[in-house]
């Protein structure tokens, strides 16, 4: 069946250590790629996404993804994390422009200070 | 850009009765989508429309539940004899060609059924 997997649902860590997020998909041909955030007590947002070209993209607050064609994956990166970065963290694919997200489980992602 | 907005934010219902959702999508957005999220789990899929034509609808979707867009702007969602599995996030978003295949999502509604 067609998925999006997250490899880990909790990281915890501690402000400025570094953050890479894991997600895999299981879908052939060309597919979209994003990453949603959900901060506690807000709406899912947008932190970036992939449909074509270079395939390290840059997101809003300091986020990058690496699409992996090779190996269907597209990680989420950011170097320095901040305690305001805790929240939790989907992984979704579109293999229809336009057409519906598949997302993973999420990843729930804590920031000590 | 004032958003998507959904309505309510919460419902509480006793099972056997029946809910009905609204949303309000970005108002240049011609696609609509529907979305469950249940504790522990991202997002699963619904329905969406382009316009007011419902072009997918997910198979796991029950019987029961039912979406309308007939005007191509707002939607709703119902639900009829609610069961206690169906409590959960109904999320709704929105996308048009301005936003490029982005989906922009909505507060939810969350559903309780006792």
């Amino acid at each position: 069946a067609q998925s999006v997997s997250q490899h880990n649902h909790h990281v915890i860590l501690s402000e400025a250590a570094s953050l890479e997020l894991g997600c895999n998909y299981s879908y052939g041909g060309t597919v979209n790629l994003f990453w949603y955030v959900q901060y506690p007590g807000q709406h899912l947002q947008l932190l970036l996404k992939y449909f074509s070209g270079d395939p390290l993209v840059k997101g809003i607050k300091g986020f990058e993804a690496e699409f992996i064609k090779s190996k269907f994956s597209f990680n989420l990166r950011k170097p320095s994390v901040q305690w305001s970065d805790t929240a939790e963290y989907f992984c979704a694919a579109q293999p229809d422009s336009w057409g519906k997200l598949q997302f993973g489980a999420g990843t729930q992602v804590v920031v000590t200070p | 850009d004032t958003g998507v907005s959904q309505d309510p934010r919460h419902k509480i219902t006793k099972r056997g009765q029946n809910v009905t959702f609204r949303c309000d999508p970005i108002s240049e957005h011609n696609r609509l989508y529907w979305y469950r999220q249940t504790l522990g789990q991202g997002p699963e899929f619904l329905t969406y429309f382009q316009n007011e034509a419902q072009l997918e609808k997910s198979r796991l979707l029950s019987d029961r539940f039912s979406a309308e867009r007939p005007k191509g702007s707002f939607s709703t969602l119902e639900i009829q004899r609610t069961e206690q599995g169906d409590s959960a996030m109904y999320l709704c978003a929105s996308s048009g060609l301005q936003s490029s295949y982005e989906q922009y999502f909505g507060p939810g509604t969350r559903l309780t059924v006792t």
